[in-house]
């Protein structure tokens, strides 16, 4: 069975770097095929993918984040780690990691983190 | 680039048919999944590969992918269908990223 479990701030302040951590199991992240993506929706409203990365430590990242963006993965732990520079208000989301490149499945059950001075 | 767009919400009586329409450039060469949240939900996967269904999703759920819209369809809809769908697809072409529609609202009468 696959879970995965994200964790990290509720709050931050604007300006500050937002670090999430995915932490999984019933998977390995060196198993080739294998990815995590990263995908937030913020209050009522609809979600965005935001990148994965894979068990190659190929990684792929929205256009519109790129710049302010980094996925990283430690395999030994079983974990995947966002970060996400100069926090805005509007970066205000639930933030899901979940399991798959194409698709997700399944789906870790989110972490509300509210950009907030 | 892809941009999916859907209707913000559609309305159904229990026991009819509820379509999902999912409409984007290339939509019919691209694979289409759909994903179902509840409030306070993460999403759960209902359709992959425009007409796959994962196990434990029920058969009155289908998709459908042709021409310019990916539909995705429940038959003899139920209380417990109330939620937002979401597609998406994987943009495979220069910015190789994942994109979301903007939701669909289901409502049961």
């Amino acid at each position: 069975q696959i879970t995965l479990k994200e964790s990290g701030p509720t709050v931050v302040k604007p300006t500050q770097t937002l670090t999430l951590t995915c932490t999984f199991s019933g998977f390995s992240l060196s198993t080739s095929g294998v990815s995590v993506g990263w995908i937030r929706q913020p209050p009522g409203k609809a979600l965005e993918w935001l990148g994965i990365i894979s068990w190659d430590d190929d990684k792929h990242y929205s256009p519109s984040l790129k710049s302010r963006l980094t996925i990283t993965k430690d395999t030994s732990k079983n974990q995947v780690v966002l970060t996400l520079t100069n926090m805005e208000p509007v970066d205000t989301a639930t933030y899901y990691c979940a399991f798959g490149h194409n698709w997700f499945d399944p789906w870790g059950q989110g972490t509300l983190v509210t950009v907030f001075s | 680039s892809s941009v999916l767009t859907q209707p913000p919400s559609v309305s159904v009586a229990p026991g009819r048919t509820a379509r999902i329409t999912c409409g984007g450039n290339n939509i019919a060469i691209r694979s289409v999944h759909w994903y179902q949240q509840k409030p306070g939900q993460a999403p759960v996967l209902v359709m992959y590969y425009d007409t796959d269904r994962p196990s434990g999703i029920p058969d009155r759920f289908t998709g459908s992918n042709s021409g310019i819209t990916a539909t995705l369809t429940i038959s003899r809809v139920e209380a417990g269908d109330e939620a937002d769908y979401y597609c998406q697809v994987w943009d495979s072409g220069s910015a190789h990223r994942g994109v979301f529609g903007g939701g669909t609202k289901l409502t049961v009468l």
